[in-house]
């Protein structure tokens, strides 16, 4: 079975400071890995994906994710940071069959002036 | 872009009602999901569907139904509904090879 593990609830930066959102996940099998981000009082957007390939995954609004699977990780990065970035991110994974995703309980990012 | 729609933004139910949620994608997608969403515990899966008339259970599907009659729409029920069916709902359909792509949700209150 897949389950996925964001360990920081809650992470606060300063605006234009870097961040790094962690998302550690635990599979038998080969998995797909996402990233969205939920704005408020919204649904979730893709940000980014990896299916296979170069292990650095750029997405959109200037975000980037590294699949390392020694470290069964895919951290969300990004070089700095914009108020409108403040959104709660949601890593999943799923295997190839592509008819089950297992989200992580998110991360919300708080962007501060 | 695909375009999933969830009918309502926000809804007020009582207790013991019966209550449907509906969800519409335009992308003539196979696979179909209803989530809900609770603070700290992420997305559960309730239900999915992968054709039409077919469905199976999620993670937690205890007190809810779905219906699946044509491919475009796939509707989540709650028998009877308790305050504890009190959460966000999110519908996501998903195409071949491709990620799930969400609607914005519905806001569902029990009283």
């Amino acid at each position: 079975a897949q389950s996925v593990t964001q360990l920081d609830s809650q992470v606060p930066v300063f605006e234009e400071a870097p961040v790094e959102l962690r998302c550690n996940y635990s599979s038998s099998v080969s998995v797909y890995l996402f990233w969205y981000v939920q704005y408020p009082n919204q649904g979730l957007q893709l940000l980014l994906k990896y299916l296979s390939g170069s292990t650095l995954v750029k997405g959109i609004n200037g975000f980037e994710a590294e699949f390392n699977k020694s470290q069964t990780s895919f951290h969300l990065r990004k070089p700095s940071v914009h108020i409108s970035d403040t959104a709660e991110y949601f890593c999943a994974v799923t295997p190839g069959s592509f008819n089950k995703f297992y989200f992580g309980s998110g991360t919300k990012l708080n962007v501060k002036p | 872009d695909v375009k999933v729609t969830q009918s309502s933004r926000y809804l007020v139910k009582r207790t013991g009602e019966k209550v449907f949620l509906e969800c519409v994608q335009d992308m003539d997608h196979e696979n179909m999901f209803w989530y809900r969403q609770d603070p700290g515990l992420g997305l559960r899966l309730i239900y999915f569907s992968y054709d039409v008339k077919m469905k199976e259970k999620g993670d937690i599907p205890e007190g809810y139904s779905v219906s699946r009659e044509k491919k475009e729409r796939f509707s989540l029920i709650l028998e009877s509904a308790s305050t504890n069916q009190t959460s966000m709902y999110l519908c996501a359909s998903e195409g071949v090879n491709q990620p799930q792509h969400f609607g914005d949700g519905t806001r569902l209150s029990i009283l």
